[in-house]
């Protein structure tokens, strides 16, 4: 099974700073035919369920605000919030579908000082 | 506008079986895998099981392989997870979820597009 990390374990930073999330698999995810990272990135708000952010490393969803960027490949990802606001507060979890069972990171949790 | 909603969770006992249902509106049920996914109250995610488009493939996590099973119904736009032999720890919010499409890539692929809002699974004598 890939074994999904992700650092810090949680994040606690000042509304319009920058936050910055890591992921790292325990083994490529990248798919050398298509030249794409299979790796998504989930925000979980408290009582919701998780909502897609960006999906292949660096594709964002439809709606999620450009403040939110997804980078990385291989086997090393990134997920940055450019300015930190109220809303913004969550967990965030990294996942890779390369292959099943498709497992998670076990999140980051970031608050507003 | 895509909509998924569980139903058929509660409070169970150890060993006992219990059966979870989605079902689904807003897109056409028979072109997407679906998955279940949970989620312990205040914990990390975990995947449990998929199905394919036309119920051809289905796969499970080692943690609930041989007492979970994954079942879809195309003529009623339904999702459903019997489960069998319950023990504590499958306690969680079970969500079903859809698979996404990439019309980047023109193709269908694992990660999770859509999530309903969960249904609680508590395995308890």
């Amino acid at each position: 099974d890939i074994v999904m990390t992700q650092s810090p374990h949680s994040l606690s930073l000042s509304l319009g700073e920058r936050a910055t999330f890591n992921c790292k698999s325990s083994q490529s995810i990248l798919y050398s035919s298509n030249k794409k990272s299979y790796l998504a990135w989930y925000q979980q708000k408290a009582g919701q369920p998780p909502k897609l952010l960006f999906y292949w490393a660096s594709t964002r969803e439809s709606g999620v605000p450009d403040r939110f960027s997804g980078s990385g490949s291989g086997t090393d990802f990134t997920l940055t919030i450019s300015s930190l606001q109220a809303e913004d507060v969550a967990v965030y979890y990294c996942q890779q579908y390369f292959s099943a069972p498709y497992t998670f990171g076990g999140g980051t949790k970031v608050e507003i000082k | 506008e895509v909509q998924l909603v569980e139903s058929g969770g509660g409070l169970v006992q150890p060993g006992r079986s219990l059966r979870l249902s989605c079902a689904a509106s807003g897109f056409t049920f028979d072109d997407y895998a679906m998955h279940w996914v949970r989620q312990v109250p205040g914990k990390g995610l975990e995947w449990v099981s998929y199905i394919s488009w036309n119920s051809g493939k289905t796969g499970y996590a080692d943690s609930v392989k041989g007492r979970f099973t994954i079942s879809r119904d195309n003529a009623k736009n339904a999702l459903y997870l019997q489960m069998d032999s319950l023990r504590p720890e499958d306690t969680a919010f079970y969500y079903c979820a859809k698979e996404g499409y990439s019309s980047e890539l023109f193709k269908y692929a694992e990660f999770f597009q859509h999530w309903g809002q969960g249904t609680l699974v508590a395995v308890s004598s």
